[in-house]
Formats: C-alpha cells, sequence, structure tokens
C-alpha cells in the first residue's frame, strides 16, 4: 500500500505543551499535507509542504519534510484544548498531482 | 461561503436498496473525489473525477458508482447497499494545479448505516 502511517496512533498532552506528529511514506511525492479532523466532523486542510521544501510554517504548525528518509512531521507548539482532534497526512505521489493517499492519523488530546 | 455540501448527512438503509449521497461544490473546482472513512484502516478513496464526464477507480470502488454531469455535483450511488458499506463517508474537492497541487476542500460526511 502506499498509504502513509502517522506515529504514534494516539498523543496525550497537557495546554501549553508542544505536539509532535510523525508520518512516513513509501514512494516519491510530489507534496505532502496535514489535515485536523474533529470527531466525525470533516476533514480540515492545515498546510501543504511541496517535494522540494524542508520546512513550512503557518501560526502554530510547524511541518517538516525528509525526502531522504521519506518521513514528514508536524509540530503544534503551545497547544490548546481546542487542538484535540485526530491529525492526518497526506500524499501526493509523483505523477499523481491531484490524488492524495492519506495515512490512519493521530488522535491528539490536550487536557486543561 | 466556499464549501463542499453532502447530503444527507445521516442515513439508515436496508440491505439492497438502492440510494445516492448527493456532493456538490460551489469553488469551480475540477477535481473531485468520494472516501470511506473506517476505524483502524483511515480514509480509502473510492472513486474521483479529474472534470465533467471524466471520473475512475480509487482504491475501494466495488460496489459503488458515481458521475460527473456537471462540474459542481459528484453523487455517490449504491445500487445495492450491503452491511459493509457501513461507513462514514466524505466527499472532497480541489482545483487542479499541476504538480504543485492544492488542499482538499472537504464535506461534513454522510454516516451511513446498512442494516
Amino acid at each position: 500500500s502506499q498509504q502513509g502511517e502517522e506515529d504514534p496512533q494516539a498523543l496525550s498532552i497537557q495546554e501549553g505543551e508542544n505536539a509532535t506528529m510523525n508520518c512516513s511514506y513509501k514512494t516519491s511525492i510530489n507534496n505532502l499535507q496535514w489535515y485536523r479532523q474533529n470527531s466525525g466532523r470533516g476533514l480540515v486542510h492545515l498546510i501543504l509542504i511541496r517535494s522540494n521544501e524542508r520546512e513550512k510554517h503557518s501560526g502554530r504548525l510547524r511541518v517538516t519534510l525528509d525526502t531522504s528518509k521519506k518521513s514528514s512531521s508536524l509540530l503544534i507548539t503551545a497547544s490548546r484544548a481546542a487542538d484535540t482532534a485526530s491529525y492526518f497526512c497526506a500524499t501526493a505521489f509523483t505523477g499523481t498531482a491531484s490524488k492524495l493517499t492519506f495515512g490512519t492519523g493521530t488522535r491528539l488530546q490536550v487536557t486543561l | 461561503e466556499a464549501q463542499v455540501t453532502q447530503n444527507p448527512r445521516y442515513l439508515i438503509t436496508v440491505t439492497g436498496k438502492k440510494l445516492t449521497v448527493t456532493c456538490s461544490q460551489n469553488m469551480n473546482h475540477e477535481y473531485m473525489s468520494w472516501y470511506r472513512q473506517d476505524p483502524g484502516l483511515g480514509l480509502r478513496q473510492i472513486y474521483y473525477s479529474m472534470n465533467v464526464e471524466v471520473t475512475d477507480k480509487g482504491d475501494v470502488p466495488e460496489g459503488y458508482k458515481v458521475s460527473r454531469k456537471e462540474k459542481r455535483n459528484f453523487p455517490l450511488i449504491l445500487e445495492s447497499p450491503s452491511p459493509n458499506q457501513t461507513s462514514l463517508y466524505f466527499c472532497a474537492s480541489s482545483p487542479i494545479k499541476g504538480a504543485s497541487g492544492h488542499g482538499y476542500t472537504f464535506g461534513s460526511g454522510t454516516r451511513l448505516t446498512v442494516v
């Protein structure tokens, strides 16, 4: 399967701490994207990083991409209770720029 | 407001009774796709469409049909639903931007139960 894999499957932290989630994939990509899903709701696009980029920031989010290791990480700094959600990485493989393959997600719980 | 609208939000049906889940987007996106989400399996693509009258199978197309007669609409059809199609379904759309890619806009989901 070309599906990406997130690690860890679940993460529990306290408000104010940083949360790091990792994603690994198997074949060459055009881009990698991160999405958030609140329980049972639709996914929301967070950030896209292209294969020729190594790091990208958006507010409290920082994404890194290491194409040599076929891996990416999502860092949420100063987490809040509202960040509680599942986070998915999605990869667009080379030659399929619009077709995304999703991983199984990391469940993040941020407690007060 | 730019959005993808799915209907219905919840649906309980019986085995074999044909049903259609509608999906509509107001962003003039070329690309539309259907996913199903099951615990432990993540999101799996059912069908996708690159433009009007252009559809193709995803990873799990068995038991589903789609059509793309208009750019904005991409209905998912279950001709003879079975209990293993009980799932949470999502429609998504995206503009086609070549190799640079673009984020998807997702609908709110349809929770389908087949008994």
